[in-house]
């Protein structure tokens, strides 16, 4: 069974700051990994995605890394502002299980001016 | 292109009743998966439609069931509705189901 957990649970920062976000997994054998962000109420928006075989993925001031060996991933945010607040989503896609995402608690971060 | 569609956003039913939730993915997307969220639970997998058949089902039961249409819309249908229904009922589009999952707005069902 795929279990996913995200530390920290909760993160109060004030602008400016870089930021690391951490998820680890306990089965290896996962065909990729997503971070998503959610917004209170909303749906989630897709911020980066990892095929097994890569390393690590950036898209402007994101960098998401990960480790499949050790079961882990990291979600670097740079210069935080007041609107990254949100929570943030790590889900692994195992490639026996087509369609379906096994999801960590998230990570809800709070950027203060 | 236009991004995943749910109707209806929200949702006020009683105990006992039926309830259909609808999701229209991104156009070229032929797979479909359902999550439930919430705050106890947090994100659970309900199940995932592909070219109109169910691969995949969580562990909920029977009352959830849904289905995919020939267009790769899909509903979901939750009969006898319980107290412990109430959540935010996710839908996720994807190609094929093993790549980058795009999420729904999300349909807000409240069991009264």
């Amino acid at each position: 069974k795929q279990e996913v957990t995200q530390i920290p649970a909760a993160l109060s920062v004030p602008e400016g700051e870089n930021l690391v976000l951490n998820c680890s997994f306990t089965d290896s054998a996962i065909y990729n990994l997503q971070w998503f962000r959610q917004d209170p109420g909303k749906g989630l928006t897709s911020l980066l995605l990892i095929q097994s075989s890569q390393r690590e993925q950036t898209s402007g001031r994101l960098n998401a890394s990960l480790d499949k060996s050790s079961g882990r991933s990291t979600l670097y945010i740079a210069a935080s502002q007041p609107g990254d607040s949100a929570t943030y989503l790590c889900a692994v896609h195992r490639g026996s299980t087509l369609g379906r995402l096994y999801f960590g608690r998230g990570t809800q971060l709070t950027v203060w001016p | 292109k236009a991004g995943v569609t749910q109707t209806p956003r929200y949702l006020i039913k009683t105990r006992g009743q039926q309830v259909t939730l609808s999701c229209s993915p991104i156009s070229g997307h032929r797979s479909v998966s359902w999550y439930q969220q919430t705050p106890g639970q947090g994100l659970q997998f309900l199940f995932e439609y592909f070219s109109e058949t169910q691969r995949n089902k969580g562990n909920f039961p029977g009352r959830f069931s849904g289905r995919q249409f020939s267009n790769s819309r899909s509903e979901m249908n939750v009969s006898t509705l319980e107290l412990g229904d109430s959540a935010l009922y996710l839908c996720a589009s994807s190609l094929t189901g093993t790549g980058a999952q795009y999420f729904g707005p999300g349909t807000r069902l409240t069991v009264l």
